[in-house]
């Protein structure tokens, strides 16, 4: 069976904190993604990774940073946390084009 | 710009009625669609992918199919029943590499018993 698993469910943070955010895949799969999730406004790509040390930037890249040293591992980095931040943040991986996902992260920054 | 749309945002049908939920796409270069489902707190779960050369696929009481030249995807539910309550999500892939997912806002199903 397909897994991705992420380090928390639910994560509080103060502002100006460096929050990481862990996913790890255990389906060899090339690709991985991380979105955040915000009522009226749906799924919104951060930035995905097509492979080991390889990023791209998504649609709303600023304030976040990934890292990518393995390939079943995909990180990602808020370098000063800001209430803004506060949101459901999801990852997932696919070998093509099936995104599988993992249950989530909810994070509040205070 | 490539949108991906869900029309109703919600919808309530009694168990056992046969339902329809609708996705639409504005880029007829769709390589893919897929379809989520989303229980409240929860991440996705993918239901099915329908490729571009096809028309349709069916998992169980699922069935998807997609029509390109009209930019529709439909996910027909049968004999619907409480458990399928939930928010079901569509997402078109616009690249080669599936790198390019696009999704919409979803329509959110109450199933009544």
């Amino acid at each position: 069976d397909v897994k991705v698993t992420q380090s928390s469910r639910y994560l509080v943070k103060r502002t100006g904190e460096k929050v990481f955010l862990e996913c790890v895949q255990d389906m060899d799969h090339e690709n991985m993604f991380w979105y955040r999730q915000d009522p009226g406004l749906g799924l919104r790509l951060i930035y995905f990774s097509y492979d080991v040390k390889m990023k791209e930037k998504g649609d709303i890249p600023e304030g976040y940073s990934v890292s990518r040293e393995k390939k079943e591992r995909f990180s990602l980095i808020l370098e000063s946390a800001s209430t803004n931040q506060t949101s459901m943040y999801l990852c997932a991986s696919s070998l093509r084009f099936e995104q599988f996902f993992g249950p989530g992260t909810r994070l509040t920054v205070l | 710009k490539q949108e991906v749309t869900q029309i109703p945002a919600a919808l309530s049908v009694p168990e056992g009625e046969n339902l329809v939920l609708n996705c639409s796409f504005t880029d007829s270069a769709i390589y893919n669609l897929q379809w989520f489902r989303q229980d409240p707190g929860k991440g996705l779960t993918s239901l099915l992918l329908i490729q571009s050369s096809q028309r349709e696929q069916t998992s169980g009481r699922l069935n998807a199919s997609l029509d390109k030249s009209s930019g529709r995807s439909t996910l027909y539910i049968a004999a619907s029943q409480p458990g399928d309550s939930a928010t079901y999500l569509c997402a078109g892939g616009f690249n080669q590499a599936g790198t390019a997912l696009i999704f919409g806002k979803g329509t959110t199903l109450s199933v009544s018993s």
